[in-house]
């Protein structure tokens, strides 16, 4: 079964700009979740979904925005972007029980300059 | 207070010993706990879960886990040079959302 799959592998972009990123889930998983990773502040969590329908989020500025569509794909918005947003961005999915595990895609690496 | 602790590391131990890591987490509604690997410019990796309390064993890893004491921990035995990476504990209070500790990289010495 192929993994979780997310687009692009790495991204540069300017201040101010707004970047889109994808993640495809592992065929089958309807829940999806996005976590961004800095060495500074390690992995959080940015915001969880499920059947097109948001059910947590983290403690993350209304600039980051995300959803899901109906096969279960989702992306991730970053508007009028800053240095500090500079990080691996994450995207898991799994089956969508609330307490079960989750399997990480490859990550997209986002430089903001 | 962070939500989930681990040792601060790093952890070296040589080739064929067992690592030994550790993980509190403060919140008592916690209700399963993961550890992932993360190798240095990859994404993490889960290597094991658990959901009660005792001893989860799967191949040479070995999860522990006691609520009372809100404690996880992780046992590498027969430890190999490709175990070289930095452990992520996780833990998930039955919402939807893993919290991680910062990790613990832990370097086997051939």
């Amino acid at each position: 079964k192929a993994g979780v799959t997310q687009t692009p592998r790495y991204l540069i972009k300017t201040r101010g700009q707004q970047v889109t990123l994808s993640c495809s889930p592992i065929s089958g998983h309807r829940s999806v979740s996005w976590y961004q990773q800095t060495p500074g502040q390690g992995l959080q969590f940015l915001f969880e979904y499920f059947s097109e329908t948001q059910r947590n989020k983290g403690n993350f500025p209304g600039r980051f925005s995300g959803r899901q569509f109906s096969n279960s794909r989702s992306e991730m918005n970053v508007s009028t972007l800053e240095l500090g947003d500079s990080a691996l961005y994450l995207c898991a999915s799994s089956l969508g029980d609330r307490r079960e595990e989750q399997y990480f895609g490859p990550g997209t690496r986002l430089t903001v300059t | 207070q962070k939500e989930v602790e681990q040792n601060s590391g790093p952890l070296s131990v040589p080739e064929g010993a067992i690592a030994s890591l550790n993980c509190t987490y403060s919140d008592r509604g916690s209700q399963s706990f993961f550890w992932y690997r993360q190798y240095s410019g990859k994404s993490p990796e889960l290597i094991m879960f658990i959901y009660s309390n005792g001893d989860k064993e799967d191949g040479r890893f070995t999860a522990q886990l006691n609520k009372a004491s809100q404690y996880v921990s992780l046992l590498i035995r027969d430890s190999q040079p490709s175990d070289s990476a930095t452990y992520l504990c996780a833990v998930n209070r039955d919402d939807y959302k893993l919290s991680f500790g910062a990790g613990t990289t832990v370097t086997v010495r051939a």
